[in-house]
């Protein structure tokens, strides 16, 4: 099992430029996460998807940020344009739904620097 | 969603037992407890959960008390790969959204 996978570890880029995160689900998950960290907000939901349907995006902070999940095993977070302040890392994690209680798992996250 | 409270950072010493705390003093009848911990420079990762009675894993024990309004998370035997954020979160069951507090920030003396 090779876990949640994130791609990439580290993304640099400059203000206003399109920047797309990825996010491989374990095989089986049916659930996928999307959250963000910083130092002042600390872990933040942004939106989450359940057998590919998105279920609640309402902590996506505005229209530059979107999300897709074209199947179950893959999903995209895309910032465009991007801006100083998305600097943070930003997890995902997956899960299954149909099993009560059973944990999320995160991806070890992709480090965004924007410039 | 109930809210826990936790302290914002506890100290212990290697190979000693720690005891991280939560209130939780509105959860509801359904609510279960789960934690989870964050080491340095990765993903959250699941510790344990429990509903009403005291629970052990491999990682930790969940003690909970009679009344539910709080719980403990025990590592027997701390050591120095335990230093992490551990966050204490309540989810009603069959539900999978973790909403994330500030947690306690744990340090491991050597």
């Amino acid at each position: 099992d090779a876990g949640v996978i994130q791609s990439p570890r580290h993304e640099v880029t400059e203000m206003g430029q399109e920047v797309t995160l990825r996010c491989k689900p374990i095989s089986g998950h049916n659930s996928l996460f999307w959250y963000r960290q910083t130092m002042m907000r600390g872990l933040e939901l942004l939106i989450y998807f359940n057998n590919n349907v998105p279920i609640d995006d309402s902590g996506m902070p505005e229209d530059r940020f979107s999300a897709k999940m074209p199947n179950a095993s893959f999903s995209t977070l895309k910032i465009q344009p991007s801006e100083p302040r998305d600097s943070a890392v930003y997890f995902c994690a997956t899960g299954s739904s149909g099993r009560d209680n059973s944990p999320l798992h995160f991806g070890n996250g992709t480090r965004l620097t924007v410039t | 969603d109930a809210k826990t409270t936790q302290p914002n950072s506890m100290e212990s010493n290697e190979e000693e037992p720690v005891h991280l705390p939560c209130n939780h003093s509105t959860i509801s009848g359904t609510d279960y407890i789960h934690w989870y911990r964050q080491l340095p420079s990765q993903g959250p990762e699941y510790v344990i959960h429990g509903l009403t009675s005291n629970v052990n894993n491999r990682m930790a024990s969940l003690a909970i008390a009679e009344d539910r309004k709080s719980s403990t998370l025990i590592l027997h035997r701390a050591t120095l790969r335990d230093a992490a954020v551990y966050y204490c979160i309540l989810l009603i069951q069959g539900a999978q959204k973790l909403v994330f507090g500030q947690g306690t920030r744990l340090t491991i003396n050597p």
